[in-house]
């Protein structure tokens, strides 16, 4: 079965510094990757995906990720962070069947 | 696109009371899942539909938790008789996947935000 961990529950960097959040998985099969955000109040946004092809995944609002198959990681990058970077964010792992695993996510904050 | 829709957003109930959420997922999404959002940590599975019929209920509890998807559309969530730790943010999403395949991006409804006194 499949897990995802993500390392740090909290996460602060200043204003325009960079941002990493850090994601591990496992599967026992070639993944689908996922990183999705959550503002305050409302539901999670898909940030970006990775199923096959180029391990660098660019997605909305600047952030990407590369999976490393060797490292079994997937982590979120942003070079500069702005104020309204600051939510929760997921990553996810699905076996391709659609059946979607959640971790337990971090908050980003910003720091003026 | 109208996008997925859940009602009521908020809810407060006390322990022993019964509770009923709503979703109109995505028009011609085939797949729909209801997540449970405890706060502090991620969504957890409950329920996974492929167009009316159940593909993974593994995670709910059956004991007072129920779910339908009548008609392949709209979907229900019952909890009856609620306990303390039903208190979280239920999630409804869609996806346009089959079963077996897909890219797996879910679109996701606002939530309805459940607190069991």
């Amino acid at each position: 079965a499949q897990s995802v961990t993500q390392l740090g529950s909290h996460v602060s960097v200043s204003e325009g510094a960079l941002v990493l959040l850090r994601c591990n998985y496992s599967s026992s099969v070639p993944p689908y990757l996922f990183w999705y955000v959550q503002y305050p109040n409302q539901g999670l946004q898909l940030l970006l995906k990775y199923t096959t092809g180029a391990t660098l995944v660019k997605g909305i609002n600047g952030f990407e990720a590369e999976f490393k198959k060797s490292e079994t990681s997937f982590h979120l990058t942003k070079p500069s962070a702005h104020m309204s970077d600051a939510a929760e964010y997921f990553c996810a792992v699905s076996d391709q069947d659609d059946k979607i695993i959640f971790g337990k996510g971090t908050r980003l904050h910003i720091l003026p | 696109e109208a996008g997925v829709a859940q009602s009521p957003r908020y809810k407060i109930i006390e322990k022993r009371q019964s509770v009923a959420f709503w979703c109109n997922p995505i028009s011609g999404h085939a797949t729909l899942y209801w997540y449970q959002q405890i706060l502090g940590q991620g969504p957890k599975l409950l329920i996974q539909f492929q167009n009316n019929g159940v593909v993974d209920d593994s995670q709910l509890p059956k004991d007072r938790f129920s779910a339908e998807r009548l008609k392949g559309v709209d979907s229900t969530l019952k909890i009856q008789p609620a306990k303390l730790e039903d208190s979280a943010v239920y999630l409804c999403a869609s996806t346009r996947g089959e079963a077996g395949g897909a890219t797996g991006e879910l679109f996701f409804g606002e939530g309805s935000r459940l607190t069991v006194l």
